[in-house]
């Protein structure tokens, strides 16, 4: 039982490349989320999912893009990569959401824009 | 304004000392989580709380949802509790908001 695997755990990219940050639980958890965490600011929202092919918008989904085609993954996709998605992006998942049972976290992806 | 705010900002304590964290928030909510990150950057969910009080060995979290107000309580605490510690409330219809954290520091 591995828990909550996040992929990769550091990257650095130009601006306006694309790449996916890769999410995956093997707890059967039905919510999904994304967040990004910033200096000085809390965790921001940027999508979850409630299920397999259901997502929605949290609260800073603009340049970012997800998909939910099975209940384990969860992929975020940064479709142009700007400087100021320069950030630690931490995917979440609980049993039943959102948050409604405890939240498992991944160890986090540090992201750099150049 | 933030709807969740967080106090102290930063705080360092002696081994051994009792710790007192807390969270206040402006919303209506359907719970409060407690979470705990490490200095290596890991997220670890301590505390889901709707009403009362829970612990779990040292931790203790209280909740007084007419106040719009939370604690998270340490005790005895060790230079291993050195952390950030954060307050995240739950909304209905999937909102969430989140304090900026406590940055813990235990001395030896």
């Amino acid at each position: 039982n591995a828990g909550v695997t996040q992929t990769p755990k550091f990257q650095v990219l130009k601006t306006g490349q694309s790449m996916t940050l890769q999410c995956a639980q093997d707890m059967n958890h039905e919510y999904m989320s994304w967040y990004r965490q910033d200096p000085g600011m809390g965790l921001r929202l940027i999508h979850y999912s409630v299920g397999a092919g259901i997502t929605d918008q949290g609260e800073v989904p603009n340049g970012y893009n997800v998909s939910r085609s099975t209940t384990e993954d969860f992929p975020l996709r940064l479709l142009s990569a700007a400087p100021s998605q320069t950030s630690v992006y931490f995917c979440a998942s609980s049993y039943s959401g959102p948050w409604n049972t405890e939240a498992f976290f991944g160890q986090g992806t540090r992201l750099t824009v150049v | 304004k933030n709807e969740v705010e967080q106090s102290p900002q930063n705080l360092t304590a002696q081994e051994g000392e009792f710790i007192t964290i807390n969270c206040s928030y402006s919303v209506g909510i359907s719970a409060l989580h407690w979470l705990q990150q490490h200095p290596g950057g890991g997220i670890v969910s301590l505390f889901m709380l709707s009403s009362g009080k829970k612990k779990h060995g040292r931790l203790i979290a209280t909740i007084n949802i007419q106040e719009k107000h939370s604690s998270l309580h340490i005790t005895a605490s060790h230079p291993r509790d050195s952390a950030v510690y954060i307050c995240a409330v739950r909304r209905a219809g999937n909102q969430f908001y989140f304090g900026t954290g406590t940055s813990l520091t235990v001395i030896p």
